[in-house]
This record gives C-alpha cells, structure tokens and sequence, in this order.
C-alpha cells in the first residue's frame, strides 16, 4: 500500500494561511490524493482530491508536486473551527478501493 | 450534499451484552460502506468492508464473529458488536460511497461512542 507521512502536529495565527504538507515517495500513477479532516467528537469529512493538478474548493486549495510524490493542503484563512486532525490518504485500488488513514497532522489555530 | 446518518451517538452498556450500530445513507445509495474503530488520541483503524448483498471483508486481526456486519440494503449498514467487553470500549464510526471509481469521496458518519461496563 502506498503510504504518507505528515508531521504530527501544526499550529497556525487565525486569519493566517496554512500549509499542511503531505509526503507520498510511493504513489503510483493512478492513485489519486485525497484530504480529509475531523473535528473533536465527530466523523471525518471530505475537503477535497486531486490526482495531478492542483485543485481549488471552498474549503481550500490542494498544491500537487510535478513528480506526485508531494502534496500540500492550503487553508487560505484559518479559523478557529479550522482546528482538526487533517489526514492525507492515498486511494487503495488494490482492496476495494478501502480508505486507510494515517497518523495525520492536528491542526491548532490560535486566535 | 450528502449524508450519512449514524445511530446511536452514544450507548453505554453492560460487560456481556450485545450493541447493534446502524448507518444509514440519506440521499444516496451505498454500494460500499466501511466500519472504522478510533480508540482516542489515535487515528481512524480500518474494521471491515461492506458491500451490498455480500459478506462483508474483514480486516486482518478484526474477528468476524463479534463484529457481525450486516449490509441487507443500498442504504442501510450495521454493525453488531456481540458479547461486548470493556477493551471495545471505542469510538466507532462508518462510511459510505455512493461508486467504485478511486476519485470518489466517502461519506462519514458522526460516529458512535461504545462505553462497555
């Protein structure tokens, strides 16, 4: 399985942008990046893919290495309800295209 | 968008019995769902794969016979934890996918909390 590395935690100014960097040497060429995040007490939830070009949504921006091997989560501006864990997952197609998370990178926004 | 509903939230019960979690997804239907289990401080550990109509695939070290997985509809999972002990004690919490395709997003529940006396 292809896998990724995160630092484990981060902490970031309220209104400031964030960068959460994802590192994935291992990818392969169909796999695609996928970024989700959980609140305290909750379930994850989506906040966006991308399999080569960079890719923008409400909720942020993704910033993919030329090579593949590196990603990067952009939050524009940080808000508080921006604290979580933020997890960078690469699909599995070899068993059933199954989610496995990582450790990920907690997120601290500080007002 | 869409939803994905997870019953109970929270369920408190004895050394012995039985606890069934349902997962129902709202407004699509699910041809694949999965179970996670999230002890604290610690990340989502992929339980089982579901998939409608079919046995649901275990993770290596998961025993099937006390995690029942039910999968009877497009829209409707559950999980059965039998037997219950305190060491189940967790945080669980399930997923939907409305396609196969590995640019699909998954759908989260808002997890269930398992507190086992």
């Amino acid at each position: 399985d292809a896998k990724t590395t995160q630092p484990n935690s981060m902490e970031s100014n309220e209104e400031e942008p964030v960068h959460l960097p994802c590192n994935h040497s291992t990818i392969s060429g169909t796999d695609y990046i996928h970024w989700y995040r959980q609140l305290p007490s909750q379930g994850p939830e989506y906040v966006i893919h991308g399999l080569t070009s960079n890719v923008n949504n409400r909720m942020a921006s993704l910033a993919i290495a030329e090579d593949r091997k590196s990603s990067t989560l952009i939050l524009h501006r940080a808000t508080l309800r921006d604290a979580a864990v933020y997890y960078c997952i690469l699909r599995d197609r070899g068993n059933n295209n199954d989610m496995r998370f990582g450790a990920g990178t907690r997120l601290t926004v500080k007002p | 968008g869409a939803v994905v509903s997870q019953h109970p939230s929270r369920v408190i019960c004895k050394s012995g019995t039985s606890v069934k979690i349902e997962c129902r997804s709202l407004d699509f239907q699910a041809t694949t769902m999965f179970w996670y289990r999230q002890f604290p401080k610690q990340s989502l550990m992929l339980m089982a794969t579901s998939n409608e109509g079919s046995k649901a695939t275990y993770e290596q070290g998961v025993e099937k016979d006390k995690f029942l997985i039910n999968h009877a509809s497009l829209t409707l999972s559950t999980l059965t934890v039998t037997s219950a002990h305190p060491e189940d004690s967790s945080f669980y919490i399930c997923s939907a996918r409305r396609g196969g395709a590995t640019n699909e997003k998954l759908f989260f529940g808002s997890g269930t909390q398992l507190s086992v006396l």
